[in-house]
């Protein structure tokens, strides 16, 4: 079956000390592999797809990487606003299978 | 206006109501959907439209029943709901579906009470 696990479930950092976030699939002919954020009240918001192992992303202070088994967020240095949930999601044909999520917290 | 925007963003409704989601994308994509988010669960796909044409009915009860009147448009209208189906509907659009390079644009979604 397929299936998309992140870790850990809530993450709390101080501001600037950088840290990952794991996304570890198993998808069936994955096409793509999705990262969003979402914060309190409002719908998932686009970051990146990383299509193939080996590929990296980079926006901000964040950085997608992406292996045949698991995906990473790198957070750089982060800050306060940077604080939001982190989902992942793997693409086969025409379906995302999401993740639950990682709930990040970034205190000043 | 940008973007997907959802009505109502709240909405508390007894079991024996009928109400209707609203969605609207201004994006110009052609497939539409809807998930349910509940806590802790990863998003569940409920229903895709693509080109106007249902494409995916995720074995979603017949409580909810879904309505594409075009590829800007789309509706979710609720009848006889049970307090289990209490969450949060998020609308999304894509510039097609069943493709990787057409990520997901969420709407901010119906916050959706059953009591």
């Amino acid at each position: 079956e397929d299936q998309v696990t992140q870790s850990p479930e809530a993450l709390r950092l101080q501001e600037g000390e950088s840290s990952s976030l794991n996304c570890s699939y198993t998808v069936s002919g994955l096409r793509g592999l999705f990262w969003y954020r979402q914060d309190p009240g409002k719908g998932p918001e686009f970051l990146f797809t990383l299509y193939s192992a080996g590929e990296e992303k980079e926006k901000e202070r964040l950085k997608a990487t992406l292996t045949k088994k698991e995906s990473f967020l790198h957070i750089t240095a982060p800050k306060p606003e940077d604080s939001a949930t982190y989902l992942c999601a793997g693409s086969n044909t025409d379906k995302l299978i999401f993740g639950t999520g990682t709930r990040l917290q970034v205190f000043p | 206006e940008t973007g997907v925007t959802q009505t109502p963003r709240h909405l508390v409704m007894g079991m024996t109501n009928k109400k209707s989601l609203k969605c609207e994308q201004h994006l110009g994509h052609n497939a539409m959907y809807w998930y349910k988010q509940s806590a802790k669960k990863p998003l569940e796909l409920m229903f895709v439209y693509n080109f106007k044409e249902q494409t995916e009915n995720n074995s979603v009860p017949s409580r909810f029943s879904p309505e594409c009147p075009n590829s800007s448009h789309l509706f979710l209208h609720l009848h006889t709901l049970q307090p289990e189906d209490s969450a949060l509907y998020l609308c999304a659009s894509s510039l097609r579906a069943g493709t990787r390079d057409s990520p997901l644009h969420f709407g901010n979604g119906t916050r959706l009470t059953v009591t």
